[in-house]
């Protein structure tokens, strides 16, 4: 069974701190994705890595695809209250046509 | 920009009632699914569906449940004989192609099993 256990599960920071949270597993993804959920809706994507090492720039956050495409980090510079959210990664494998979804991270961002 | 729609937003249902959750996936897109997350659990993968049939599904996705695209534009999904435990909010998602493709996800529908 794939799981992917993202940490930390919950974060409170405050406005202005810089953060970094981790997806990992021990199996190997073709592709990973990192959502945010507000409560009550459904998940906002806000990338997809598919190449080993690769590292995406969105603004402020940046995210990285381990060279083994086992693990991926959001990093996020200078959080903002409006950052606050639920972050959830998940993964596909090759040859499947479904997601496997991580445990999530809570972050509040503290003004 | 095109958007995955789902219908109801909420659904109540007393147990044992059918009932059928509605989405419209974006309009190009060929693959199609449905995800569950129990509140407070994290989103787990229920069926995926292309060129009308079933391409992957969960040990969740029993006999009670079931998916169907009616027309060229819906994508539903029916659970037969609702249970307590089938209380959650329901995403549908689409996807231009298969695997390292993007899926997008629809807001969701909240059922609630009484």
């Amino acid at each position: 069974t794939q799981l992917l256990e993202q940490s930390p599960q919950f974060l409170s920071i405050q406005e202005g701190e810089n953060l970094t949270v981790y997806c990992n597993s021990s199996s190997v993804f073709s592709s990973l994705q990192w959502y945010r959920q507000e409560p009550g809706e459904g998940p906002v994507l806000l990338v997809t890595v598919v190449t080993g090492g690769e590292v995406k720039k969105l603004k402020r956050l940046t995210f990285q695809f381990g060279d083994a495409r086992k693990d991926s980090s959001l990093h996020i510079t200078a959080a903002q209250p409006g950052d606050t959210g639920l972050y959830l990664c998940a993964g596909a494998s090759s040859g499947t046509y479904k997601y496997i979804f991580g445990t999530g991270t809570r972050l509040k961002v503290l003004a | 920009e095109p958007e995955v729609t789902q219908t109801p937003s909420h659904q109540v249902t007393q147990m044992g009632q059918e009932v059928i959750l509605h989405c419209v996936p974006i309009s190009n897109h060929l693959y199609f699914y449905w995800y569950r997350q129990i509140l407070g659990q994290k989103v787990e993968f229920l069926v995926s569906f292309y060129n009308n049939e079933i391409s992957e599904k969960s040990e969740i996705f029993d006999d009670q449940f079931s998916v169907e695209r009616p027309d060229g534009s819906n994508f539903t999904l029916k659970i037969r004989s609702t249970k307590l435990e089938d209380s959650a909010m329901y995403f549908c998602a689409s996807s231009e192609q298969r695997d390292q493709e993007t899926q997008y996800f629809g807001p969701g529908t909240r059922l609630l099993v009484l």
